[in-house]
């Protein structure tokens, strides 16, 4: 299996741009989550989906976010409009069961500029 | 306070020595810990899973776990230059039931 694979792995673009970020899952994990890594935050969970479908997006900063989940095998989450302060590194994960027996299998993220 | 925290360090160590890398968390629901390691401009690599009180053995890594003091840690025996990376403790946040991550320990080993 080639992993997770997420795309664009950089992303430069200017406030009150739309952004998109893509995610393709391991076939076969239920569980796919994004996360978001800053040096001020550490990685910071904002939202998961259990077989397509959003559980918790309590980690959502606002209502620019939003994530879709259409089938097992992508999923996107776009920022609309997007800030300097949404600049970080986007990471998806996806594993078998919440936790994962296994442990969670990162993709290579997408390093996110708003300038 | 943070769900699980670590030292941000850097830990600095000698090539060879042992490093030990430590981790406290707050949900006592937690029942199973993660030791991550992520290098610079590189996603985190699951190292080793922990779900017991006790040592677990894996190589030159040994993570421990003690539920009633809410610690873990993670002792890198031998260590080499390329042991050196951040390390990320992560545990099961039963209310969202997801992992939480710590903010990570920066190890450099000095050859």
């Amino acid at each position: 299996d080639a992993g997770v694979i997420q795309s664009p792995r950089h992303e430069v673009t200017e406030m009150g741009q739309e952004v998109t970020l893509r995610c393709k899952p391991i076939s076969g994990h239920d569980y796919l989550f994004w996360y978001r890594q800053t040096m001020m935050r550490g990685l910071e969970l904002l939202i998961y989906f259990n077989n397509n479908v959003p559980i918790d997006d309590s980690g959502m900063p606002e209502d620019r976010f939003s994530a879709k989940m259409p089938n097992a095998s992508f999923s996107t989450l776009k920022i609309q409009p997007s800030e300097p302060r949404d600049s970080a590194v986007y990471f998806c994960a996806s594993s078998l069961g919440p936790y994962g027996t296994y442990g969670y299998t990162f993709g290579s993220g997408t390093r996110l500029t708003v300038v | 306070q943070k769900e699980v925290e670590q030292n941000s360090g850097p830990l600095s160590v000698p090539e060879g020595a042992i490093a030990s890398l430590n981790c406290t968390y707050s949900d006592r629901g937690s029942q199973s810990f993660f030791w991550y390691r992520q290098y610079s401009g590189k996603s985190p690599e699951l190292i080793m899973s922990i779900y017991s009180n006790g040592d677990k053995e894996d190589g030159r890594f040994t993570a421990q776990l003690n539920k009633a003091s809410q610690y873990v840690s993670l002792l890198i025996r031998d260590s080499q230059p390329s042991d050196s990376a951040t390390y990320l403790c992560a545990g099961r946040n039963t209310g969202r039931r997801a992992l939480t991550f710590g903010s990570g320990t920066r190890l450099q080993v000095q050859p």
